[in-house]
């Protein structure tokens, strides 16, 4: 299995644009998290779905940021308009319930690291 | 949301045991112990679970005490690729809803010495 795959890696962008940012899950799992790292607020997590329904969006920080989940393989965080203080790396993870021959660990991707200048 | 608490450093000698502790005294019947480590530049990565019994792998051997409010995370032989931030953490993983989620604290910081 190729793990899960976020793209892009490296993103750099002028405030104010648009970011997209992609997450395909590991085939199977049923649920998708979406956290973002800084170096002040390490690891919060923003937004997991489960079965393509989102669950708990409290994290998200705002209206500017969104995700979706229209398929079991595929999921995007986007956010419009970009803003400096959104510079960090965010990482998405996804997971299956124990009794689907998993044990419910969240397997993370290599992340995307955005810079908003 | 149970949580843990964590000391936020520890230094170790290579090739010596490291014992990591962490403390989650609000522990419910149904939540699996969760440890998970972040190398520099790269995402989180599981370690270990349990849940009541010590529980051993390739990578580390978990401890959980006896009432499971605390629990300490073994490396036999520290080395220093071990050199990361260590996470305990409770995930419910029978249920939907918040119980499933992981929330990371900040983890403890472990440095290993040549």
């Amino acid at each position: 299995d190729a793990g899960v795959i976020q793209s892009p890696r490296h993103e750099v962008t002028e405030m104010g644009q648009e970011v997209t940012l992609r997450c395909k899950p590991i085939s199977g799992h049923d649920y998708l998290f979406w956290y973002r790292q800084t170096m002040m607020r390490g690891l919060e997590l923003l937004i997991y779905f489960n079965n393509n329904v989102p669950i708990d969006d409290s994290g998200m920080p705002e209206d500017r940021f969104s995700a979706k989940m229209p398929n079991a393989s595929f999921s995007t965080l986007k956010i419009q308009p970009s803003e400096p203080r959104d510079s960090a790396v965010y990482f998405c993870a996804s997971s299956g319930l124990i009794g689907t021959s998993n044990t419910g660990e969240l397997f993370f991707g290599e992340g995307s690291r955005l810079t908003v200048l | 949301d149970a949580k843990t608490t964590q000391p936020n450093s520890m230094e170790s000698n290579e090739e010596e045991p490291v014992h990591l502790p962490c403390n989650h005294s609000t522990i419910s019947g149904t939540d699996y112990i969760h440890w998970y480590r972040q190398l520099p530049s790269q995402g989180p990565e599981y370690v270990i679970h349990g849940l009541t019994s010590n529980v051993n792998n390739r990578m580390a051997s978990l401890a959980i005490a006896e009432d499971r409010k605390s629990s300490t995370l073994i490396l036999h032989r520290a080395t220093l690729r071990d050199a990361a931030v260590y996470y305990c953490i409770l995930r419910d993983p029978y249920h939907t809803g918040a119980n499933s989620k992981l929330t990371f604290g900040k983890g403890i910081t472990l440095s290993v010495r040549p």
